[in-house]
Parts: C-alpha cells; sequence; structure tokens
C-alpha cells in the first residue's frame, strides 16, 4: 500500500517564475493538505482539498493555488516566486469520513528553492 | 489550537538517558494534540495522539505523552533514549470539532542523542 507520494522531490526556479507540485494521497483517502515547511520552522497550514474544493485556507497570499482531480490527486501552484517561497512542501492525506480525530498522513515533501 | 509552543529548539541527551520534550498550547476550546517525528530529509511520521480520555498516551519507539489540561501542556517523553532517537520532534494541535483537521504546530525540537 502506497504511502503519499509527492513529485518532484527536489526543484530550483528563479524569482519569478512559476511552479506546480503533485501529490497522490494515501490510498482510501479523500482529503488532501498542503504544508509549507520552512528551514527551521514547524509545518505552516497552506490549504485543504476535499471533493475538488478548497475546503480551508491558511494566511497564505493568492499566489498559492490549488487543485484536486477526481482521483483524489492534488497539486499546488506558487506564481510570481519569492525568495521567502523557498521551503519544504508537504502534502498530508486523510479519509474524510475520519472526521478530526483523523490521522493526517505526511508525504516526504518537495523542497524547493527559489534564486 | 490557536498555538503551539515548544520551548526548547534543540535538547542534547546522552544515550539511555531520559528525556522530555516540552510542549505547551493556547487553545479556548477542547484540543487534539499530536507528536510528529521528522527524520532528516524525510516527512512527519506520528508518534502519538491524545483525542479524549486516559491523559497519558502511549505511542510507538517507546515514547509516551500526558496531557495537562490546567497546565495546557502536552510533554513528550522516553525513559531511555537511542542513537536512532535523533530527529525534529513536532508538537501539534487542532481545535476539536473543527470544520478541517487543519494543524498548528510549534517550531519543533532537535534532540539529539550522543554516544
Amino acid at each position: 500500500d502506497a504511502g503519499v507520494t509527492q513529485s518532484p522531490t527536489h526543484l530550483i526556479k528563479t524569482r519569478g517564475q512559476q511552479v506546480t507540485l503533485r501529490c497522490s494521497p494515501k490510498s482510501g483517502h479523500d482529503t488532501v493538505s498542503w504544508y509549507q515547511q520552512a528551514l527551521g520552522q514547524g509545518p505552516q497550514f497552506i490549504f485543504q482539498y476535499y471533493e475538488e474544493e478548497e475546503r480551508q485556507r491558511g494566511n497564505f497570499p493568492d499566489r498559492f493555488s490549488g487543485h484536486q482531480f477526481p482521483n483524489y490527486s492534488s497539486e499546488l501552484n506558487v506564481n510570481a516566486l519569492l525568495l521567502g517561497d523557498s521551503a519544504l512542501y508537504l502534502c498530508a492525506s486523510t479519509p474524510a469520513a475520519a472526521g478530526g480525530t483523523g490521522e493526517l498522513f505526511f508525504g516526504e515533501g518537495s523542497r524547493l528553492t527559489v534564486l | 489550537a490557536q498555538s503551539v509552543t515548544q520551548l526548547d529548539s534543540q535538547v542534547p541527551v546522552f544515550e539511555e538517558a531520559p528525556v522530555e520534550l516540552r510542549c505547551n498550547y493556547s487553545s479556548s476550546v477542547s484540543v487534539y494534540l499530536f507528536w510528529y517525528v521528522q527524520y532528516p530529509n524525510q516527512g512527519l511520521q506520528l508518534l502519538l495522539k491524545y483525542l479524549s480520555g486516559s491523559t497519558l498516551v502511549k505511542g510507538i519507539n517507546g515514547f509516551e505523552a500526558e496531557f495537562n489540561k490546567s497546565q495546557t501542556s502536552f510533554h513528550l517523553r522516553k525513559p531511555s533514549v537511542h542513537i536512532s532517537d535523533t530527529a525534529e520532534y513536532f508538537c501539534a494541535g487542532r481545535n476539536y470539532g473543527g470544520a478541517t483537521n487543519k494543524l498548528i504546530f510549534g517550531t519543533g525540537t532537535l534532540l539529539a542523542v550522543q554516544p
């Protein structure tokens, strides 16, 4: 049973460019969340997707957008990259039926470096 | 949880010694609390969680934590650490009954086990 998979694992972009990160949730999970983990910090919630809609959003600008597909996989898009967007981006999945008690399963992340 | 505070950024300890990693939270409502571990270049793995009931929670790898509502704390303990426990540990909280399972993370504590 594959866990949460993310791609790419590493990527380097320059300021002003756009990036797309991808996530496949754990089998049986229909809810996907994205977190940003800056160096030396804890993960910060970006947004959560369920039934192909954004259900909740953290304190991130509109440059950060996402999408969820019918197969529950998800993309995170960041436009007009800034140096401060350099971070590890983590995807986490959970079954919606578990509600607030559900364990989040995390992928290994995509490390984005903006030069 | 409105905020989660990990008071120690780094905790050095000798192998086979006991360790306690501290976590405090603030919330105006009941909370679920979690401890995650992150090994280098990996995602987050759940160690244990407190949802309700017994305030002493046992997790994987010999770790346990105690929920203390009066002190708003959820400290993580292990009676005897191994070199392999060297990792970053994150405390996280989620409000009870929230619409999503958004987690609020602390800034992490690096557990450095020395031989």
